[in-house]
């Protein structure tokens, strides 16, 4: 089993419809991330948690909202999708920062397209 | 702000080596180099990382200037599967890793 996992691969929905990605991971790792790609651009990051009571905004939160419900799952909503936000959506953990050095570990990845 | 530099792209023919540059010529003494590579649309796999020191894994070299102001990747003998978009990153406890938009690296036959 892959140590982080997202959930949908692929999701296609209309605009002005609620969706929600999951992740899951088995790393026991403390913090979480959600980050977007736009197609031959770096990752930018929406939202991040460093434990279960604590969800900060990243560059790009507006239209997004996360819950993290325990320490291995955190989920990111849209609220109301709209086309700009078609693309492709990693969630990654880490032990950085809580004394490890692992750096980020990644999920495969969960491409949505938004019609 | 990426806070490093990196050429666009690189091209490497298979079996030689291929050395990939990063700058990041305002890195603080505590911030650690770390390079990432994505390959097509998987999500990005840790290669190595390094404070100061030069590193080496089974995946590659990091090889750090003495004043930290700049690194080079090397993958010791390229294969096509090495075709990716690598990242080169600084971290900082304080920090989140800031992904820039990194080089697209092609290994020709």
């Amino acid at each position: 089993d892959a140590d982080v996992t997202q959930t949908p691969r692929n999701r296609i929905t209309k605009t002005g419809k609620r969706i929600m990605l999951e992740c899951s991971q088995t790393k026991g790792h403390d913090r979480m991330y959600w980050y977007r790609q736009d197609p031959g651009l770096g990752l930018r990051l929406i939202y991040y948690s460093f434990d279960v009571k604590d969800i900060n905004k990243g560059e790009i939160s507006d239209g997004y909202s996360v819950s993290r419900q325990a320490q291995a799952k955190f989920s990111l909503s849209l609220e109301s999708a709209i086309p700009n936000q078609t693309a492709l959506y990693f969630c990654a953990t880490s032990d950085l920062g809580t004394g490890g050095r692992d750096g980020y570990t990644f999920g495969s990845g969960t491409r949505l397209t938004v019609v | 702000d990426a806070k490093t530099t990196q050429p666009p792209s690189m091209d490497c023919a298979e079996g030689r080596a291929a050395n990939l540059p990063c700058n990041h010529s305002t890195i603080s003494g505590n911030e650690y180099v770390y390079w990432y590579r994505q390959i097509h649309s998987q999500g990005p796999q840790y290669i190595i990382h390094g404070l100061k020191n030069n590193e080496t894994n089974e995946m590659a070299s990091l090889i750090i200037t003495e004043d930290r102001k700049s690194s080079t990747l090397i993958l010791p003998h390229a294969t096509l599967r090495d075709t990716a978009v690598y990242y080169c990153l600084r971290w900082d406890a304080g920090n989140m890793l800031t992904f820039g938009g990194g080089t697209r690296l092609m290994v020709k036959p």
